[in-house]
């Protein structure tokens, strides 16, 4: 157990709906990172928040959108969904210069 | 922007034998960090064995190991006496020093092991 909580672990929803992917971090971890991980693919980078604030962004599209709460756990908006986006999506929490540790991700299924 | 590639998309291995598995990357900077994480079928990120690229010693994790080769940008993953629970995807990870800890992944070898 990496103490890093996702949910929901599976989700299935039509084209075109909104959901969100909800993460707590590990005690303690300030920064939170969300993955996203197509079929039998590598984990791409999203978005990373530290503290509450926006640290690093990478291919996220538009469509997507993440936050960090004062409690520190952070919320991962899809919205528009598409059949592409069927995906697994990891979040992942770090004390701040320390290794990263992951949920155990929350599958999405777009139909 | 750092890359890391994976060349072999599936490895096999009998059991109790040795298997590498390899990794390379591209980055301009001198520090910074290198991992192997283990996804097994329940879809888990495992850390497996993680490098610092300022040690010049290889990694050890009881039966994992590193080949750690800064200036060829090499990174492989060598597990002695293979046991059927090694089975999984493997990722290399590349982490920059001081870019927040954001991991670049590399797009996985699945291992496969024969009893």
């Amino acid at each position: 157990d990496s103490g890093v909580t996702q949910t929901p672990k599976h989700l299935i929803t039509a084209t075109g709906q909104r959901v969100t992917l909800r993460c707590s971090p590990r005690s303690g971890d300030l920064s939170v990172y969300w993955y996203q991980q197509s079929l039998d693919q590598g984990l791409q980078f999203l978005i990373q928040y530290y503290n509450g604030e926006e640290r690093a962004k990478g291919n996220i599209l538009e469509r997507f959108s993440a936050q960090q709460f004062p409690d520190l756990h952070s919320e991962l908006n899809l919205s528009s969904l598409e059949l592409g986006d069927s995906a697994l999506y990891f979040c992942a929490s770090s004390l701040s210069g320390g290794e990263l540790f992951f949920g155990e991700g929350s599958r999405l299924t777009v139909l | 922007a750092q890359t890391v590639t994976q060349s072999q998309p599936e490895m096999s291995v009998q059991e109790a034998e040795t298997v590498t598995l390899s990794c390379t990357y591209d980055t301009s900077e001198s520090d910074y960090y290198l991992f192997w994480y283990k996804q097994p079928p329940s879809r888990q990120m495992i850390l497996v064995i993680r490098q610092e690229a300022y040690k010049q010693q290889n990694a050890t994790e009881n039966r994992f190991s590193v080949n750690f080769q800064k200036a060829a940008k090499s990174f492989s993953l060598k597990i002695s006496d293979s046991q059927l629970g090694d089975a999984a995807m493997y990722f290399c990870a590349y982490r920059s020093y001081n870019a927040g800890n954001m991991l670049t992944f590399g797009g996985g070898t699945r291992l496969m092991v024969k009893p």
